[in-house]
C-alpha cells in the first residue's frame, strides 16, 4: 500500500515549456486534490476532484489543467510554464463520510521555472 | 470564503516543554483539520477536529465551533516534533475548497 504516489520528485522547466505532473492514490479515494505551496506559506488549492470524472477550480487554477483519468490518477498540467509557477505541488486523496474527511498527501514535486 | 489565521507563526521550545498552537476562522466550518509538516516536507494528517476535543498521544486538539478557534496542544514536546503545523477548513461548509492557514513554524531543540 503505497498511499499517494507523485512523479517527477523534481523537475525544471523553462519558461513557455510544458509538463504533466502525475499523481495517483492505491486507497479507494473518491476525492483527489493539486495543491502548491511556497516559501513560508501555507497551501493553496489548484483543482480538485470530488469524485471520478469531476474536476473543479480551487483558489489559484489561472495557468493549470487537469485530469481525473480514473479512480487512482489524477494529474496536473501547465501548458505554458511560468516563473510563477515555481513551487512545490501536493496531490492528496480523501475519502467523505459525511462531513468527516481526512486527506493523505503525496510527497510533493519541486519545480523550477527559468 | 472563510478566512483562517495561525498563531505563533513561530515558536522555539526546549525539549520536553508544552505548547499551545491556535487556528482562528471567520466562519463557522463543520470541518476542521490539523496537519504537521515535517522538516523534509511530508505532510501528515493529525487530526479531523470540527468540535470537541481529541487526544492522540502527547497530541491534543480542541475546537470550539461557537467561538471560531481551534487549539492543538503538544506535550513534552520532542525534536521529532519539529515543523510547521497547519490547520485547514473548507472556504463554504460542505465544499472540498480547502483553506489553509499560513502555519506554524515550531522549532524543538535538545
Amino acid at each position: 500500500n503505497a498511499g499517494v504516489t507523485q512523479t517527477p520528485k523534481f523537475q525544471v522547466l523553462k519558461t513557455g515549456q510544458s509538463m504533466t505532473l502525475q499523481c495517483a492514490q492505491d486507497m479507494n479515494h473518491n476525492s483527489m486534490y493539486w495543491y502548491r505551496q511556497d516559501p513560508g506559506m501555507g497551501l493553496r488549492l489548484i483543482y480538485y476532484s470530488a469524485s471520478e470524472g469531476t474536476t473543479d477550480k480551487g483558489e489559484v487554477p489561472n495557468g493549470y489543467n487537469v485530469s481525473r483519468l480514473n479512480k487512482r490518477e489524477f494529474s496536473l498540467r501547465l501548458e505554458s510554464a511560468a516563473p510563477s509557477q515555481t513551487s512545490v505541488y501536493f496531490c492528496a486523496s480523501s475519502v467523505r463520510l459525511g462531513s468527516q474527511e481526512t486527506q493523505y498527501f503525496g510527497p510533493g514535486t519541486r519545480l523550477l521555472v527559468l | 470564503g472563510i478566512q483562517v489565521e495561525q498563531s505563533p507563526p513561530d515558536l522555539i521550545l526546549q525539549e520536553g516543554a508544552n505548547s499551545t498552537l491556535r487556528c482562528n476562522f471567520s466562519d463557522s466550518v463543520n470541518n476542521l483539520q490539523w496537519f504537521h509538516q515535517n522538516p523534509w516536507g511530508q505532510l501528515i494528517n493529525l487530526f479531523y477536529i470540527p468540535s470537541g476535543t481529541k487526544q492522540n498521544g502527547r497530541l491534543s486538539a480542541t475546537t470550539v465551533a461557537t467561538e471560531r478557534y481551534s487549539l492543538l496542544y503538544i506535550s513534552s514536546s520532542q525534536t521529532t516534533d519539529s515543523g510547521v503545523y497547519f490547520c485547514a477548513a473548507p472556504s463554504t461548509s460542505g465544499t472540498y475548497k480547502y483553506i489553509f492557514g499560513t502555519g506554524t513554524r515550531l522549532k524543538v531543540l535538545a
